[in-house]
């Protein structure tokens, strides 16, 4: 069964510091998504980036960098320069393939809490 | 730049009353999907749709529970029979042919009372 794990309920960072959400995930599909989303208090579920499992490169978007560790099953999210802003609870979640439905499976999240 | 909306933003209602939650995915996508989040929990998934049909189901997603596309546009999650427990965010989602996508609407906050 597939599976997202993330250990860290809870992170601090400093303002314009750097943060590395972890997240590690388990499957046997060789094609699956991995996504991460930002849940800030209001509730909603803002995309922030994705790597698919035969991407190359490791996924970037702005101050967003996916850290893609095939081998280890890891998906962790990195934040540069954190902003005041970024205080939220952020989750991971893979996908499965289309073909299979093409669900996303959650971890449990983490929140981060960036300080002045 | 086109978004999921839903329908209403919170709503109330008694244990046993019916409700219908209403989301209009974003318009050239294929494969839409509901979610729900209990208050502080991880986002779980209900049902997925795809095709005017249900493509898989959870184990959350009883018979209490139905979905439909009535028309071109709306995606509608009907919960016959309330109860306390169905007390949740309720998040509608769309994706299209792009694989890297599923973009969810701002969620209808659901309380039974």
């Amino acid at each position: 069964a597939q599976k997202i794990t993330q250990t860290q309920p809870g992170m601090f960072v400093q303002e314009k510091e750097a943060v590395t959400l972890d997240c590690t995930y388990d499957t046997s599909d060789p094609s699956y998504g991995l996504f991460w989303y930002k849940q800030p208090s209001s509730g909603e579920m803002i995309f922030l980036i994705y790597q698919g499992s035969y991407d190359q490169q490791n996924a970037t978007e702005g101050r967003y960098s996916l850290n893609f560790q095939k081998a280890r099953k890891s998906a962790n999210l990195v934040i540069s320069a954190s902003q005041l802003g970024d205080s939220a609870m952020y989750f991971c979640a893979m996908r499965e393939p289309y073909n299979q439905g093409g669900k996303l499976i959650f971890g449990q999240g983490t929140e981060l809490s960036v300080k002045p | 730049e086109p978004e999921v909306t839903q329908t209403p933003s919170h709503q109330v209602t008694q244990m046993g009353q019916e409700v219908i939650l209403r989301c209009v995915p974003i318009s050239n996508h294929l494969y839409f999907y509901w979610y729900r989040q209990i208050l502080g929990q991880k986002v779980e998934f209900l049902v997925s749709f795809y095709n005017n049909e249900i493509s898989e189901k959870s184990e959350i997603f009883d018979d209490q529970f139905s979905v439909e596309r009535p028309d071109g546009s709306n995606f509608t999650l009907k919960i016959r029979s309330t109860k306390l427990e169905d007390s949740a965010m309720y998040f509608c989602a769309s994706s299209g042919q792009t694989i890297g996508e599923q973009y969810f609407g701002p969620g209808t906050r659901l309380t039974v009372t």
